[in-house]
Parts: C-alpha cells; sequence; structure tokens
C-alpha cells in the first residue's frame, strides 16, 4: 500500500492566490512526521514545512503552513499569496519510527502571471 | 555553510562500469542517507547509516553499495552500472534517529548509464 499520496499530478494557479496540495498519508505508528520539500527546476530538495504527529497546532512557515486533519491522515500544504517563484514540483514525506523517510511522487505546481 | 556536498554533480558512465558517489557533511549529524529519483517520481531510500559504523538497506537496495566512512562522509558505489540505474542521486543527513529532525538534502548528482 502506497504510504504517501499525492492526488494530484500537477496544479495551475493564478499568482497571489493561496494554494493548497493534497497529500494523505498512511501508518500505523503513533509517532511520525509529515514533511513538505520543494525542488524548483534546479532539482535540489528545499525543506518547507514539518507536523509531527502528536503537535497540537499545525504548523506555519511564513507563507507555508500545513493542514493537519490526523483523523483523516491528510497533511495538506497551504501556500499564501503564491509568487511567481513558488513554481516547482512540491513533495510530502513521512518519516516513520524507523526513521526511514518516504516520499510521494509530487505534485507540479505552477503559479501564472 | 557548505551542509551536504555531494560529488560529482553530473556523470556519464557505460553499462558496465564501476563508480563511487561522494557525499559529506559538516553539521555533526549522525544519520546519513541515500535516495535516488526517477523521471517524475518521488525519491526512494537506497540506503541509510543511522550513525557511524552502520548501514542498512532501504526500499531499493539492489546494484548498490555504501561505506560510512566516519561520521562525515557516506560513498555510494555502482559496482556495475546498468541504465536502469541512470537517474539522479541524492545524499541527506539528519542529526540522530530520533524522531522529528529535519532532512538535509545535497544538490543531487546526475547520473546516466549509456
Amino acid at each position: 500500500a502506497q504510504k504517501i499520496t499525492q492526488t494530484q499530478p500537477g496544479m495551475f494557479v493564478q499568482e497571489k492566490e493561496a494554494v493548497t496540495l493534497d497529500c494523505t498519508y498512511d501508518t500505523s505508528d503513533p509517532s511520525y512526521g509529515l514533511f513538505w520539500y520543494k525542488q524548483p527546476s534546479s532539482g535540489e530538495m528545499i525543506f518547507l514545512i514539518y507536523q509531527g504527529s502528536y503537535d497540537q497546532q499545525n504548523a506555519t512557515e511564513g507563507r507555508y503552513s500545513l493542514n493537519f486533519q490526523k483523523a483523516r491522515k491528510s497533511a495538506n500544504l497551504v501556500i499564501s499569496a503564491s509568487q511567481l517563484g513558488d513554481s516547482a514540483m512540491y513533495f510530502c514525506a513521512m518519516r516513520e519510527e524507523a526513521n526511514e523517510l518516504v516520499f510521494g511522487q509530487g505534485t507540479r505546481l505552477t503559479i501564472n502571471p | 555553510n557548505a551542509g551536504v556536498t555531494q560529488t560529482p554533480k553530473f556523470q556519464v558512465l557505460k553499462t558496465g562500469q564501476s563508480m563511487t558517489l561522494q557525499c559529506a557533511q559538516d553539521m555533526n549529524h549522525n544519520s546519513m542517507y541515500w535516495y535516488r529519483q526517477d523521471p517524475g517520481m518521488g525519491l526512494r531510500l537506497i540506503y541509510y547509516s543511522a550513525s557511524e559504523g552502520t548501514t542498512d538497506k532501504g526500499e531499493v537496495p539492489n546494484g548498490y553499495n555504501v561505506s560510512r566512512l566516519n561520521k562525515r562522509e557516506f560513498s555510494l558505489r555502482l559496482e556495475s552500472a546498468a541504465p536502469s540505474q541512470t537517474s539522479v542521486y541524492f545524499c541527506a543527513s539528519s542529526e540522530d534517529p530520533m524522531f522529528g529532525n529535519t532532512i538535509y538534502f545535497g544538490e543531487g548528482s546526475w547520473l546516466t548509464v549509456v
């Protein structure tokens, strides 16, 4: 079974709009972490935001926030006021107790001017 | 602050050749990882090292060997390269196996096997 599912292969958004990238996960571990990474066309992986399974509040980092719905096993990334530089691949990942970081297949986000 | 450094950045190999990808981190992290990323896909774990002196297989270890030379360095070796190993390889490190630490990635190594 897929541990991380990103159902949106591609998304197109107008500049300055907010965008939500979907991520659902599957785990039976009570303790886990969820990560979002951005991969621009240059290829490097850039850490954006982290949410721990025991964290009571949704994580926020500047324009990025994570909409964590534990009962639904959902960890969507919200980017507010999108910018042209936000165009990239976005990966959701999960880390369980075994230490291995498992990635979803990614969502390609394109911001239109 | 260099973070995680991988070399080489680009490499073309002929089928059957061998090569080693080098990775070094200057953050004093205990854990290090090697991932591969195929076109349009997420990253898949090849091998990881939770601490100096230990290595473990990930999701796709076949055709690879690793060496945790010391705390800073973690190398990935392809003994007999195959076209199926054409991919982008990422090295990463994290502070320790404790849950919740950020994993830092290198810039990637583009490998083509012809």
